[in-house]
C-alpha cells in the first residue's frame, strides 16, 4: 500500500520556468491538500480539494494553480517560478472528519 | 477562520522525563478535530494523536496524551518518558468540517531530548 506519493522529490528551477508537482494517493480519500513549509512558518495551506473536480484556495494560493481531474491525483502547478517559491512542498489526503491526514514525503523545490 | 497557536521556544528535555507542548486554537465552530504530528529531521510527517471536539475523554496513544481543555481552547500534547528518538518538530493542527475540512497547522514546537 503506497499511501501518498509525491513526485518529484527534488527539483531546481530557474526563475520563470514552470513545473507541475504530482500527488497520488491510493486510499480513495476525498480530501487532498497542498502545503508549503518554510523555516519558522509551519505548514501553510496553498490549495485543497474536497473531491474529484473541485479545488479551493488556502492561505497562500498566489502563484500556484491546482487540478483534481481524477480522485486519486492532485496536481500543483507553478506557471512562472519565483525565488520566493523555494520551499518544501507537502501533499496530504484524508477521508474527512475524524480521520488523520496522510502525508507524502515532500518535494524540495529550489528556484534560482 | 481557523487559527492554531504554538508559541513555545525550542525545548531541551532530559531523557525519561515528560514534556508538555502547548497548543491553543481559535474557532467559532462546535465540531472540529485536533491533531498532533511529529516531524523528525528526516522530514516526514508522522501522525501521533487525534481528539474530537465532542470526545469527553482525553485521547491517549502509547506515550502520547492530549490534554484537551475545551473551554480554554487548549490541546496540549504530553509525551511521557522521553526518548532520544522523540527529538523532532511537533505540529498541532485543526480541521473544521464546516470549513470544507480545511486542515490548518501551527508553526510547531522544536524538542531536543538530551541523554
Amino acid at each position: 500500500n503506497a499511501g501518498v506519493t509525491q513526485t518529484p522529490k527534488f527539483r531546481v528551477l530557474k526563475t520563470g520556468q514552470s513545473m507541475t508537482l504530482l500527488c497520488a494517493q491510493d486510499m480513495n480519500h476525498e480530501y487532498m491538500y497542498w502545503y508549503r513549509q518554510d523555516p519558522g512558518m509551519g505548514l501553510r495551506l496553498i490549495h485543497y480539494s474536497v473531491g474529484e473536480g473541485t479545488t479551493a484556495k488556502g492561505e497562500v494560493p498566489d502563484g500556484y494553480n491546482v487540478s483534481r481531474l481524477k480522485k486519486q491525483n492532485f496536481l500543483l502547478g507553478l506557471e512562472s517560478a519565483a525565488p520566493s517559491q523555494t520551499s518544501v512542498y507537502f501533499c496530504a489526503s484524508t477521508y474527512g472528519q475524524g480521520s488523520e491526514a496522510f502525508f507524502g514525503q515532500g518535494t524540495r523545490l529550489t528556484v534560482v | 477562520a481557523q487559527k492554531i497557536t504554538q508559541t513555545q521556544p525550542g525545548m531541551f528535555v532530559q531523557e525519561k522525563e515528560a514534556v508538555t507542548l502547548d497548543c491553543t486554537y481559535d474557532t467559532s465552530d462546535q465540531s472540529y478535530g485536533l491533531f498532533w504530528y511529529k516531524q523528525p529531521s528526516s522530514g516526514e510527517m508522522i501522525f501521533l494523536i487525534y481528539q474530537g471536539s465532542y470526545d469527553e475523554q482525553n485521547a491517549t496513544e502509547g506515550r502520547y496524551s492530549l490534554n484537551f481543555q475545551k473551554a480554554r481552547k487548549s490541546a496540549n500534547l504530553v509525551i511521557s518518558a522521553s526518548q532520544l528518538g522523540d527529538s523532532a518538530m511537533y505540529f498541532c493542527a485543526m480541521r473544521v468540517p464546516r470549513g470544507n475540512n480545511r486542515l490548518a497547522f501551527g508553526k510547531g514546537n522544536q524538542v531536543v531530548v538530551i541523554p
